[in-house]
């Protein structure tokens, strides 16, 4: 079973809905991050948790919010998606306590259009 | 800012050619760089980190060097195989433990 899952994989949505991505992680990380990634182009963060009282802002998280529902869980939600949403939304974790520093690894992500 | 840049955008080269990807950044201040495997449609596969102390990294045919304080890291590909086509993205993690992305180099080895 893989240790990073994200639901769903894919979503069509219409602009103006609310829309969750969920991710879950059995590593037993305690960081976790949401990033979208466009066409061409690497990754930008969205937001990120160093632990699960802790939510931070990154490079890119207007029209973003997320949740910390547990240590494994990490949503990210949409309230009125709009097209230029449309990306490729993944997941990561990291473990602060291991020896190699915050070596991330990723979910498969969620292909994400805004119609 | 920290600004990760990988040249080149494309690369196209026939089986069994040894490669070289490059990868700079504009801060030498981070705490260490990854390169990733990227496939079509697909998540990220972690390949190599490297930590800030240290220079080079190795895993099978794969060789990835750091140079921090000119800012530039380069992954080696020996004896290239079809199977190694993919899209290959480097990324720095900056003081405050943010990971900060290049936006990739496309492989195609050609059989």
């Amino acid at each position: 079973d893989a240790d990073v899952t994200q639901t769903p994989r894919n979503r069509i949505t219409k602009t103006g809905k609310r829309i969750m991505l969920e991710c879950s992680q059995t590593k037993g990380h305690d960081r976790m991050y949401w990033y979208r990634q466009d066409p061409g182009l690497g990754l930008r963060l969205i937001y990120y948790s160093f632990d699960v009282k802790d939510i931070n802002k990154g490079e890119i998280s207007d029209g973003y919010s997320v949740s910390r529902q547990a240590q494994a869980k990490f949503s990210l939600s949409l309230e009125s998606a709009i097209p230029n949403q449309t990306a490729l939304y993944f997941c990561a974790t990291s473990d602060s306590t291991s020896g190699i520093i915050d070596e991330q690894f990723f979910g498969p992500g969620t292909r994400l259009t805004v119609l | 800012k920290q600004e990760v840049t990988q040249i080149p955008a494309a690369l196209s080269v026939p089986e069994g050619e040894n490669l070289v990807l490059n990868c700079s950044f504009t801060d030498s201040a981070i705490y260490n760089l990854q390169w990733f495997r990227q496939d079509p449609g697909k998540g990220l596969t972690s390949l190599l980190l490297i930590q800030s102390s240290q220079r080079e990294q190795t895993s099978g045919r794969l060789n990835a060097s750091l140079d921090k304080s000119s800012g530039r890291s380069t992954l080696y590909i020996a004896a290239s195989q079809p199977g190694d086509s993919a899209t290959y993205l480097c990324a720095v993690m900056d003081s405050s433990y943010k990971l900060i992305f290049g936006s990739g180099t496309r492989l195609l080895v050609r059989p």
